[in-house]
């Protein structure tokens, strides 16, 4: 099992609806959690970060932690074309280093 | 204006050559990252400091080298010994060794013909 798990993508989203990124751990011990956004050709940038089960809300952004199904999600509102962009999930690797590893991240288009 | 630095943004070299990518951070955080970035795929730890003068290898270490000599810089060197050296080369600081949240530098794209 991949340490961070994210669908590839595309996920295409009409412009104003609801998208929603997921992502799966397979280290029960992780504490932290993030998820970052990256547009083609730069770098990431660090939109959310949760630790604690539930939901976290700052603007636009939702992000959801459930702990015990090892799941991270992301949901952004209103979906805008500048949001069309690839999404990473990170998380703490307790179980090695206790480094944060990434996944491969999921494309996402905003159709306006 | 605080942030990260990665200079210099495109570079090209021949196989057999060493390089080194610049990353200087004015936040005045203690740990600084280095990831490489292959087309489809995750961010790859290289090697990661989280106090001057020390440094530990990453996933994916071999043929490659770094100094932290002074708390704001954290050079990378791609050797030659690297297999497959093309690619995206990130730079990232944490505010302290046992914080998370990374800040990432713009990045150094490297190409090696």
């Amino acid at each position: 099992q991949k340490e961070v798990e994210q669908n590839s993508g595309p996920l295409s989203v009409p412009e104003g609806a609801i998208a929603s990124l997921n992502c799966t751990y397979s280290d029960r011990g992780s504490q932290s959690f993030f998820w970052y956004r990256q547009y083609s050709g730069k770098s990431p940038e660090l939109i959310m970060s949760i630790y604690s089960n539930g939901d976290k809300e700052d603007g636009r952004f939702t992000a959801q932690l459930n702990k015990a199904s090892q799941y991270v999600s992301l949901l952004i509102r209103d979906s805008q074309p500048s949001d069309s962009a690839t999404y990473l999930c990170a998380v703490n690797r307790v179980n090695r280093d206790d480094k944060i590893i990434f996944g491969k991240g999921t494309r996402l288009h905003i159709l306006p | 204006d605080g942030g990260i630095t990665q200079s210099p943004k495109y570079l090209f070299r021949k196989e057999g050559q060493n390089v080194t990518l610049s990353c200087e951070q004015n936040l005045n955080h203690d740990a600084m990252y280095w990831y490489r970035q292959d087309p489809g795929q995750g961010l790859r730890l290289i090697y990661y400091s989280q106090i001057v003068n020390d440094f530990q290898k990453g996933d994916i270490a071999e043929g490659y080298s770094v100094s932290r000599e002074k708390k704001e810089s954290f050079p990378l060197t791609v050797t030659s010994a690297q297999k497959n050296p093309t690619a995206f080369y990130l730079c990232a600081s944490s505010r302290e060794a046992g914080s998370y949240e990374q800040y990432f530098g713009p990045g150094t794209r490297l190409t090696v013909t």
